[in-house]
């Protein structure tokens, strides 16, 4: 199994065009997560989802788009990209938020914004 | 919302030493607080985790604690070796809940040899 992958694993933008990462599990997880992670910011929550077909918003959602329309799949989406959206992103999905909790990460996608 | 806020933002030990990182949250329904480990350049993996039916869990070199009437956890870790230099993240949740994880800021721990 690859567990949870990322695409693409580099990219750079310049201001003002878009994107879109691709998160994908193969663990059967219900439940999929984007972070951001910036300098002695910790890990911040952009979207999530719990199902297939839904979408909820985190504390930093402003700017991003997702989609869920596969299980196994969840898109995040730049529509204009700003220099603040330099940052390394993570996926995660787990199974689902009882006994277990643990989130299984993605390798990150490092994104600079020119 | 629920806020972690984590300290120290780094921490330096000789191996051997033992190191503490604290985390405090603000949400009194929490109760799941898992700990990631960090390597650099790589993803966060869960090292430990405790809920709030228990004030104490360990694993080998690691222990964590929890007082949930002052809403802290801590992460112990004892005879530290270089290889537990990392960035640890400790994180608050509510379990059944949407599983969201609420993350400390990290703290950079360095095992000198």
């Amino acid at each position: 199994n690859a567990g949870v992958t990322q695409t693409p694993k580099f990219r750079v933008l310049k201001t003002g065009q878009s994107m879109t990462l691709l998160c994908a599990q193969d663990m059967n997880h219900e439940y999929m997560y984007w972070y951001r992670q910036d300098p002695g910011m910790g890990l911040r929550l952009i979207h999530y989802s719990v199902g297939e077909g839904t979408t909820a918003k985190g504390e930093v959602p402003d700017g991003y788009n997702v989609s869920r329309l596969k299980k196994q799949n969840f898109l995040l989406g730049l529509e204009s990209a700003a220099p603040s959206q330099t940052s390394v992103y993570f996926c995660a999905s787990s199974y689902n938020p009882g006994p277990q909790n643990e989130q299984f990460f993605g390798p990150g996608t490092r994104l600079t914004v020119l | 919302g629920e806020n972690v806020e984590q300290h120290p933002s780094t921490l330096s030990v000789q191996e051997g030493d033992s190191a503490v990182i604290k985390c405090t949250y603000s949400d009194s329904a929490s109760n799941y607080f898992p700990w990631y480990k960090q390597e650099l350049g790589k993803r966060p993996q869960l090292i430990i985790d405790i809920r709030s039916n228990v004030g104490e869990k360990k694993d080998q070199r690691i222990a964590v604690t929890l007082n949930k009437t002052a809403k802290h956890f801590s992460l112990h870790i004892t005879e530290t070796q270089p290889e537990d230099s990392a960035v640890y993240f400790c994180a608050a949740s509510i379990v059944g809940n949407t599983g969201k994880l609420i993350f400390g800021q990290g703290t950079t721990l360095q095992v000198k040899p």
